[in-house]
């Protein structure tokens, strides 16, 4: 069964840090990738996804993230992170022919100012 | 505007209750879904139903049911042989015409069993 990891549960960073959240996935055949961000109090919303074209796809807020065959992987990044970027991420993949997404355990991100 | 409603936002019940909670969109989406999140296991799901008068199991369906009379109404319940039901439930649907799975989610209901 397809299954989705992200390795990093709670990360707390510093206003202006770099950030990357990983998320792995499972399935070999061909995949449609997505962010999702839940911020404090609000519905889940869609940060970015890649279905296919240029593996390094851009998100709104300044995110992206780099869609990584070989290693099953879309990670997420942004260079500068703002205090408003606290939220829980949640990366999610949809294998071809399937019909519903699989969702990661998600990220919490604290950024402190 | 157009969304997704869910109610209740906070439901409290006893065990062996049945509750059932509603989700409306009026976004003209055909395919709805019903999520489960819980802390640290992301959201799993429930239930979907791609067109009115059809739904399928999802990863965790046993203690839950769902029916699909309407287009723009996919009421989950929680029955009590559901045997953890306190969680945050979500409501997602999607258009047809989208390639792939873009959701729209709505606000979510909390329920807690006491």
């Amino acid at each position: 069964a397809q299954s989705v990891s992200q390795h990093n549960h709670h990360v707390i960073l510093s206003e202006a840090a770099s950030l990357e959240l990983g998320c792995n996935y499972s399935y070999g055949g061909t995949v449609n990738l997505f962010w999702y961000v839940q911020y404090p109090g609000q519905h889940l919303q869609l940060l970015l996804k890649y279905f296919s074209g240029d593996p390094l796809v851009k998100g709104i807020k300044g995110f992206e993230a780099e869609f990584i065959k070989s290693k099953f992987s879309f990670n997420l990044r942004k260079p500068s992170v703002q205090w408003s970027d606290t939220a829980e991420y949640f990366c999610a993949v949809n294998e071809a022919g399937r019909r519903a997404l699989t969702f990661g355990s998600g990220t919490r991100l604290q950024v402190q100012p | 505007d157009g969304g997704i409603t869910q109610s209740p936002k906070y439901l409290f019940r006893k065990e062996g209750q049945n509750v059932t909670l509603s989700c409306e969109q009026n976004l003209n989406h055909d395919a709805m879904y019903w999520y489960r999140q819980d802390p640290g296991q992301g959201l799993r799901l429930i239930y979907y139903s791609q067109i009115v008068n059809d739904f399928q199991k999802g990863d965790i369906a046993e203690g839950y049911s769902v029916s699909r009379e309407k287009k723009e109404s996919f009421p989950l319940t929680v029955t009590s042989a559901q045997k953890n039901p306190t969680a945050f439930y979500l409501c997602a649907s999607k258009t047809a015409l989208s390639g792939a799975n873009v959701l729209t989610f709505g606000a979510g209901s909390r329920l807690t069993v006491l």
